[in-house]
């Protein structure tokens, strides 16, 4: 299974842009990544995921190095209601069944 | 959309008792409906994969005769806590992999559930 790295956690101020990075060197070439964060309490919430090519949608954008072995997520203008927990997830396959395996992910604070 | 239930939101019951949780994706048909289990402070743990129609997979460590998963229709999971005991006490959280593109080889994306907490007293 290709593992993530991310850091603990993260600050950002209100209506600036939040980069959360995530390192996944051991990504193999057909693997996607998928980004989910979860607010206290809730259930985790779909974010954006993508294979090679950087991807944007109407809640982030994400950018994937070249050789595939990093990525970024960016909220673009992070409000209060962005503070969650973000996992950064390599998509592993087994038998043609998709696991989410979540890692400890990013505690992202966003203040006023 | 992509949304997906869980009933009870909450529920207490007594040591030795079981607890029935309901998944359910309102809007989209789910063959594959997967449960976690997460404890304070912790990361989700993935338990099982609920295919429709066919027995569930669990993961290594997961016992699947205290923890029963039935998938019986393409819009509703359910997990089952046999004899609870304290220890059993978490956040129960399913999600539902919806289609995206159907095409080989591209995943479909998983959403997931609000969760349920389950205390066992």
């Amino acid at each position: 299974d290709a593992k993530t790295t991310q850091p603990p956690s993260m600050d950002c101020a209100e209506g600036r842009a939040a980069n959360l990075p995530c390192n996944h060197s051991t990504i193999s070439g057909n693997e996607y990544v998928y980004w989910y964060r979860q607010i206290h309490s809730q259930g985790p919430q779909y974010i954006i995921h993508g294979l090679k090519n950087n991807e944007t949608n109407e809640m982030a954008s994400l950018i994937i190095t070249e050789d595939r072995k990093s990525s970024t997520l960016i909220l673009p203008h992070a409000t209060l209601r962005d503070t969650a927990v973000y996992y950064c997830i390599v998509l592993h396959r087994p038998y043609n069944t998709d696991k989410l395996i979540f890692g400890t992910g990013t505690r992202l604070q966003v203040f006023p | 959309g992509a949304v997906v239930s869980q009933h009870p939101s909450r529920v207490i019951c007594k040591s030795g008792t079981s607890v029935k949780i309901e998944c359910r994706s309102l809007d989209f048909q789910a063959t594959t409906m997967f449960w976690y289990r997460q404890f304070p402070k912790q990361s989700l743990m993935l338990m099982a994969t609920s295919n429709e129609g066919s027995k569930a997979t669990y993961e290594q460590g997961v016992e699947k005769d205290k923890f029963l998963i039935n998938h019986a229709s393409l819009t509703l999971s359910t997990l089952t806590v046999t004899s609870a005991h304290p220890e059993d006490s978490s956040f129960y959280i399913c999600s539902a992999q919806k289609q995206t593109t159907g095409l080989a080889g591209v995943p479909d994306t998983q959403y997931f559930g609000p969760g349920t907490r389950l205390t066992v007293l």
